[in-house]
């Protein structure tokens, strides 16, 4: 099946900093999203970006499909900011519809 | 719209017990998905539907574990008999027209079976 990697995994930094999290895949994807889970364990979605660039806020996204990647970039950390953050791709070869995710980042922003 | 709705959102129940969760999906939703997060296997699929019909269950653990979806609103994912091991965050989601597009998740449900 498809791979999905993100790095790091884990991030710790100081409120006001800014921080780009990856997301690489091993095949072609037509469904790649962007997940925030917070300390509730709630999954929010972010952004919905199979390619191209998106911005919301102090955050934005970007996919490379032809080079199997995806950018998180957060501005101007916020401790609300902390959690873990999900990629998930959907593989374009068929088979399953489910999302295949990746190990997430584990983001730490510090007062 | 209120979004994905599942409960409960916390059980705990003993091993050999029968545990019932239960997902609201989006209306007009067409597909819906079942998840399962554990600190071992991280996030990963059960089973979807797709108007309402079961479309891939491959993975669905073992045969302890069945879905259901009786009407475009309502799902069921039932344990019986559950055991520890089964404890984890069962995630319930729903997307338009197919899993190309976004796929929306619930809050949901932490089981911890004793």
């Amino acid at each position: 099946g498809i791979q999905v990697e993100q790095s790091p995994p884990d991030l710790i930094l100081q409120e006001g900093a800014n921080s780009t999290l990856r997301c690489n895949f091993s095949d072609s994807v037509n469904n790649l999203q962007w997940f925030h889970q917070n300390p509730w364990g709630q999954l929010i979605n972010l952004f919905y970006i199979p390619s191209g660039t998106k911005q919301n806020g102090r955050l934005s996204a970007t996919t490379v499909a032809t080079e199997r990647y995806s950018l998180l970039y957060i501005s101007s950390s916020q401790t609300t900011d902390s959690g873990v953050y999900f990629c998930a791709v959907l593989y374009s070869g068929g088979g399953a519809d489910g999302l295949t995710f990746g190990k997430g980042t584990h983001l730490i922003i510090q007062p | 719209d209120a979004g994905v709705i599942q409960s409960p959102r916390h059980e705990v129940t003993e091993m050999g017990q029968e545990v019932t969760l239960r997902c609201k999906p989006i209306s007009g939703h067409d597909y819906l998905f079942w998840y399962r997060q554990t600190m071992m296997r991280g996030l990963e699929l059960l089973i979807y539907f797709n108007n309402n019909v079961p479309i891939d269950d491959s993975g669905m653990p073992e045969d302890r574990f069945s879905a259901k979806m009786p009407n475009a609103s309502f799902s069921t994912l039932k344990i019986q008999p559950s055991e520890p091991r089964d404890s984890a965050v069962y995630f319930c989601a729903s997307s338009l027209i197919s899993s190309r597009e976004t796929q929306y998740f619930g809050p949901g449900t932490r089981l911890l079976v004793l």
